[in-house]
């Protein structure tokens, strides 16, 4: 069975400074897909990015970024230039690429604290 | 266009009480997922249907949890008998592609 792990409760940030956040998965499959969720106080999950295990650059989203090591199965994300929107849970979650294999699996989060 | 929405957005029920809760998902999304989000916790897979066949109910916690999405649209997860240890946020997800887009969450809180 797939697991994702994220070892890191809650992380703080300064504003305006870097943040990087841990994931570590197991899987036995070589296809698919990571993806970092962010989930504010309201609770509605947000797609921040996503990567295609096929792909060796790592993909990017204006201030996301990802460090993605297949063969270490780790997937950080880093938040650069840091705002107060971006307080908020994180979420590390594998999907296999495989046609039966469509939910996805959450590692247990982490908490995005923003000082001012 | 209008997202993935769910009703009610809070539920309190005594134990023992049957809860129906409803998800509505973007419109043309084929697929649609059931997550339990216990606090602090990430979400677990409860179910997944593709139109209105239910694929995978791997992830539904005992026989007191039923899912139905009859004509392939609105879905309905119902859970029978609630128990304590049913409290969560349960968060339905639709998708069309790779990507699955989150509903608001519906909190329930068993007494």
């Amino acid at each position: 069975a797939q697991t994702v792990t994220q070892s890191q409760p809650e992380m703080s940030v300064q504003e305006a400074e870097t943040v990087t956040l841990s994931c570590t998965y197991d899987t036995s499959e070589s296809d698919y897909y990571l993806f970092w969720y962010k989930q504010p106080p309201s609770r509605q999950m947000i797609l921040v990015i996503r990567q295609e295990a096929y792909k060796q650059q790592n993909a990017t989203e204006n201030r996301f970024s990802v460090n993605f090591q297949k063969a270490a199965k780790s997937f950080s994300l880093k938040i650069s230039d840091s705002q107060l929107g971006d307080a908020a849970m994180y979420f590390c979650a594998y999907k296999p690429q495989r046609a039966a294999g469509n939910k996805l699996t959450f590692g247990g989060g982490t908490r995005v604290l923003v000082k001012p | 266009g209008a997202g993935v929405s769910q009703s009610p957005r809070y539920k309190v029920a005594k134990r023992g009480q049957d809860v129906a809760l409803r998800c509505d998902p973007i419109s043309g999304h084929v697929s649609l997922f059931w997550y339990q989000q216990a606090l602090g916790q990430g979400p677990e897979f409860l179910t997944y249907f593709q139109n209105e066949a239910q694929l995978d109910k791997s992830g539904l916690p005992s026989d007191r949890f039923f899912a139905e999405r009859p004509e392939g649209s609105v879905s309905t997860l119902k859970i029978q008998r609630t128990q304590q240890e049913d409290s969560a946020v349960y968060l339905c997800a639709s998708s069309i592609a790779i990507e699955q887009f989150f509903g608001p969450g519906t909190r329930l809180t068993v007494l």
